[in-house]
């Protein structure tokens, strides 16, 4: 399993740009890059998914370095709805494979006024 | 469209009690999953589906069985809860293992 690493938690001001970095040193060619966030007493929701160099979408941009051992979510001008604890996903999503997805423990990120 | 239901929100049991955990989707995904969420742990897969009438263990699979006998339905069985599987459940559907992957409102239970 290719296991992954977050800071526990993070803090930022409103507006600001945030980047949470996730560490996942044995990831397999075959493996993604997911990012979930999950706001409390509600179920995981999809932001973003890449496997190299930059994708972005209307809500956020995922950076993958060429050695592919890390990714950076990064969330342009935060608000306080941004609350929420965001998720790092290292996995072999192809079709038949036995792998099985692992979420780490996450990392909770506070938006302060 | 509902999206993914899951049903009951909140359930005590004791335990020794068996009870089923439900999930629904009217997405007509094929794959589907169960994860559980414990303080400070993220999500662990328990089982999961690539579609009817195809289930595998995940990584905590001890404890509760899974059927799928419909595209649909996914549910989750507890055979003798303790109170170690107290927690929070998720149910999880996607067209495949490769697509984003949609999740309930949860199923928080607690075993006494």
């Amino acid at each position: 399993l290719a296991k992954t690493t977050q800071p526990i938690s993070m803090d930022s001001y409103e507006g600001q740009e945030v980047n949470i970095t996730c560490s996942h040193n044995n990831i397999a060619t075959n493996d993604y890059i997911t990012w979930y966030q999950q706001f409390p007493s509600q179920g995981p929701r999809f932001i973003i998914q890449g496997y190299k160099t930059k994708v972005t979408n209307e809500v956020a941009s995922l950076f993958i370095p060429a050695d592919r051992k890390s990714s950076t979510l990064s969330l342009p001008r935060v608000s306080l709805s941004d609350t929420a604890v965001y998720y790092c996903l290292v996995g072999d999503f192809r079709a038949g494979s036995a792998r099985q997805l692992t979420f780490g423990s996450g990392t909770q990120l506070t938006v302060l006024p | 469209n509902a999206g993914v239901t899951q049903t009951p929100k909140f359930q005590v049991l004791k335990t020794g009690q068996s009870m089923t955990l439900q999930c629904a989707q009217d997405m007509n995904h094929e794959y589907m999953s169960w994860y559980r969420q414990d303080p400070g742990m993220g999500l662990r897969l328990i089982h999961y589906s690539v579609g009817a009438g195809i289930t595998d263990q995940g990584e905590v699979p001890n404890g509760y069985n899974v059927s799928r006998s419909t595209t649909e339905d996914f549910p989750l069985r507890l055979l003798s809860a303790a109170p170690s599987q107290t927690s929070v459940y998720f149910c999880a559907s996607s067209f495949s293992r490769q697509e984003t992957q949609y999740f309930g409102p949860g199923t928080r239970l607690l075993v006494l």
